[in-house]
């Protein structure tokens, strides 16, 4: 069965412009949770959605949001960027709180 | 605050022998821990998992411990072999709802090296 697709892999913005990172999740899987992988930072949750209600979410500013559609995808937007948003944006797709599957990962720059 | 910890930035091994690596964690809520491999530039790997109900789980060459009491937690890697050579992450979820809803925290990772 396919596993969690994210798109696009890479991406290059420029500070102050917005981005959306799409993430399909496992075919079935409802709850999708999103990550942001920094080297100073490591690997730190952003939100979680379920059912298209967003359930959790962590310490990150509003400029960081999500939304699920009825099929379960998900899409995560960062607005007004900044240099320090650079990372490895990872979602990752679930049945229940005791499987975790990620995706491969969108690569945002910000120059 | 740090809720789960990796210690050992790094771990070098010789191809054959036992890896070891270990982990920490402080918030008590935790009762499901994970092991994830990952390589640069892509997603985290499963490797295997363990409930706080229980003290060992083994699966092929990897066998993950429990000790709750002293919240710590290692997976073993016997025998080690060189395309094993990734970083490794342990994560702690719970299931008590709420704040933990869909969310692993991890560990900051050991780079394991295994050489030929």
């Amino acid at each position: 069965k396919a596993g969690v697709t994210q798109t696009p892999r890479y991406l290059i913005k420029t500070r102050g412009q917005q981005v959306t990172l799409s993430c399909s999740p496992i075919s079935g899987h409802r709850s999708v949770s999103w990550y942001q992988q920094t080297p100073g930072q490591g690997l730190q949750f952003l939100f979680e959605y379920f059912s298209e209600t967003q359930r959790n979410k962590g310490n990150f500013p509003g400029r960081f949001s999500g939304r699920q559609f009825s099929n379960s995808r998900s899409e995560m937007n960062v607005s007004t960027l900044e240099l320090g948003d650079s990372a490895l944006y990872l979602c990752a797709s679930s049945t229940s709180s005791r499987g975790y599957t990620f995706g491969s990962g969108t690569r945002l720059t910000v120059v | 605050d740090q809720q789960v910890k990796q210690n050992s930035p790094s771990l070098s091994v010789q191809e054959g022998r036992i890896s070891i690596l270990n982990c920490d964690y402080t918030n008590s809520m935790f009762d499901y821990f994970l092991w994830y491999k990952k390589y640069p530039a892509e997603g985290p790997t499963f490797l295997i998992s363990i409930s706080s109900i229980k003290d060992k789980n083994e699966d092929g060459r990897f066998t993950v411990f429990l000790n709750k009491s002293a919240k710590h937690l290692s997976l073993h890697i016997v025998p080690s072999q060189p395309g094993d050579s990734a970083v490794y992450f342990c994560a702690a979820t719970s299931n008590a709802g709420g704040t933990s809803y869909g969310k692993l925290t991890f560990g900051q990772g050991t780079i394991l090296t295994v050489h030929p």
